[in-house]
């Protein structure tokens, strides 16, 4: 079963930093392109940044361009997640997730991990 | 960067059918076969339910059907049952800057 694992969380001050990791194991993880999703507590889903296979090609929100930064390490199968600058809004559960490969849409998603902004 | 368009609350009673609306534009639901459907319980992570407009992954349940017409897409759930309450999101690939974007996402409660 594919497995992803997110890990990275915690309570942050507004202004600061944290990186979020993602760790993929049975099914080839350097042939898939990634997602992160947000989910602020008690509201719907927010998709955040996409990474290709081969970290050839990035998008991000535009509510985080700028301030976060997606990149993947193939050979530790794994997705990371690197948040600056965060603010109160950027509270939320952060879900890694896989897409389909040869069309849009993520079929395997991780648990989430909490990140929450506050002073 | 605005959000697909969901009703809030949609319900039914068990064996009904029930359908789900999404209206994006043009430049997401309308303009491209990329249209996907997620089911979440509460404390859980999003499931694909729909992808493709019309296609179901392996394993779920063929009461769950997609389609599209102009820019709305919609998720029918046929014969409901209580383990369908849920929350339903739509999600669509949109011809920006950006990449994907969701719907609002809608409370499905089974009377």
């Amino acid at each position: 079963e594919v497995q992803l694992v997110e890990s990275g969380g915690g309570l942050v001050q507004p202004g600061g930093s944290l990186r979020l990791s993602c760790a993929a194991s049975t099914f080839t993880f350097s042939t898939y392109n990634m997602n992160w999703v947000r989910q602020a507590p008690g509201k719907g889903l927010e998709w955040v940044s996409y990474i290709s296979s081969r970290s050839s090609t990035i998008y991000y929100a535009d509510s985080v361009k700028g301030r976060f930064t997606i990149s993947r390490d193939n050979a530790k199968n794994s997705l990371y997640l690197q948040m600056n600058s965060l603010r109160d809004e950027d509270t939320a559960v952060y879900y890694c997730a896989r897409d389909l490969g040869y069309t849009y849409g993520s079929d395997y998603w991780g648990q989430g991990t909490l990140v929450t902004v506050s002073s | 960067q605005s959000a697909l368009t969901q009703p809030a609350s949609v319900s039914g009673s068990p064996g009904q059918s029930i359908t789900i609306s999404c209206t994006g534009t043009s430049s997401d639901v309308g303009g491209y076969n990329y249209v996907s459907w997620y089911q979440q319980h509460p404390g859980k992570a999003p499931k694909l339910m729909i992808y493709d407009v019309s296609n179901r992954p392996s394993g779920v349940s063929n009461r769950f059907s997609g389609s599209r017409s102009g820019n709305t897409a919609s998720l029918t759930i046929s014969g409901l049952q209580a383990e369908d309450e849920a929350d339903y999101y739509c999600s669509s690939y949109r011809s920006s800057s950006t990449l994907y974007v969701f719907g609002t996402g809608t409370k499905v409660t089974v009377l």
